[in-house]
């Protein structure tokens, strides 16, 4: 039972254009929310998050957007660079515990 | 800065072996977690821990071990490795507290780890 769920396996984007990746979630225990970035032959690196009482949190290039009654979340970004290049994990975990629960991820690729 | 480190990289066993990877942190960090990541897979959590001495389960611990003597360094033991246990493996380390705003996790580089 997948709680987090990124369905698309993978996204090419125009250099310069908008990156929308997309998160689903089933817990409504969830109430942070976080981005992760992988390159390969590296581990994940923190992007960005959010907690359940924002509905947007936004770092340069990246905004966050959460849709608590859909239970869904998007990370923007833009303008979209090569650098941008790599797998986005989405993840999120539930007050009083500390695990958090991963997405599958989505593989950017900027087009030059 | 060297954050969170683990040895070895690469490692190529036979069916039946064992191996230990290693997990070692300087950032102060209380909590230390070991996740395998499969193909088309989300990080799952093998196991962790909330400070020295202590460890719990995640969601995939069968056939795993772990041990965290010291604060710093998190320990992971294969006692005899099968090939559903080809993977790559990274630590992550966190500074703690039960609200998610404090559980922004830091990743180790991985290690790659084959069992034929």
């Amino acid at each position: 039972d997948q709680q987090v769920k990124q369905n698309s396996p993978s996204l090419s984007v125009q250099e310069g254009r908008i990156s929308i990746l997309n998160c689903d979630y089933t817990n409504s225990m969830f109430d942070y929310f976080l981005w992760y970035k992988k390159y390969p032959a590296e581990g994940p690196t923190f992007l960005i998050s959010i907690s359940s009482i924002k509905d947007k949190n936004e770092d340069g290039r990246f905004t966050v957007f959460l849709n608590k009654s859909a239970k869904h979340l998007s990370l923007h970004i833009v303008p979209s660079q090569p650098g941008d290049s790599a797998v986005y994990f989405c993840a999120a975990s539930a007050d009083s515990n500390y695990q958090l629960i991963w997405g599958a991820g989505t593989k950017l690729i900027i087009k030059p | 800065n060297a954050g969170v480190t683990q040895t070895p990289k690469f490692r190529v066993l036979k069916t039946g072996q064992s191996m230990t990877l290693l997990c070692a942190q300087d950032m102060n960090h209380e909590y230390m977690y070991w996740y395998r990541q499969d193909p088309g897979m989300g990080l799952r959590l093998i196991h962790y821990s909330v400070g020295e001495g202590t460890t719990a389960k995640g969601e995939v611990p069968d056939g795993y071990n772990v041990s965290r003597l010291k604060k710093q360094n998190f320990l992971l033991g294969l006692e005899s490795a099968a090939p559903s246990q080809t993977s790559v493996y990274f630590c992550a380390s966190s500074t703690g507290g039960t609200s998610g705003r404090w559980n922004i996790q830091y990743f180790g580089a991985g290690t790659r780890l084959s069992v034929l």
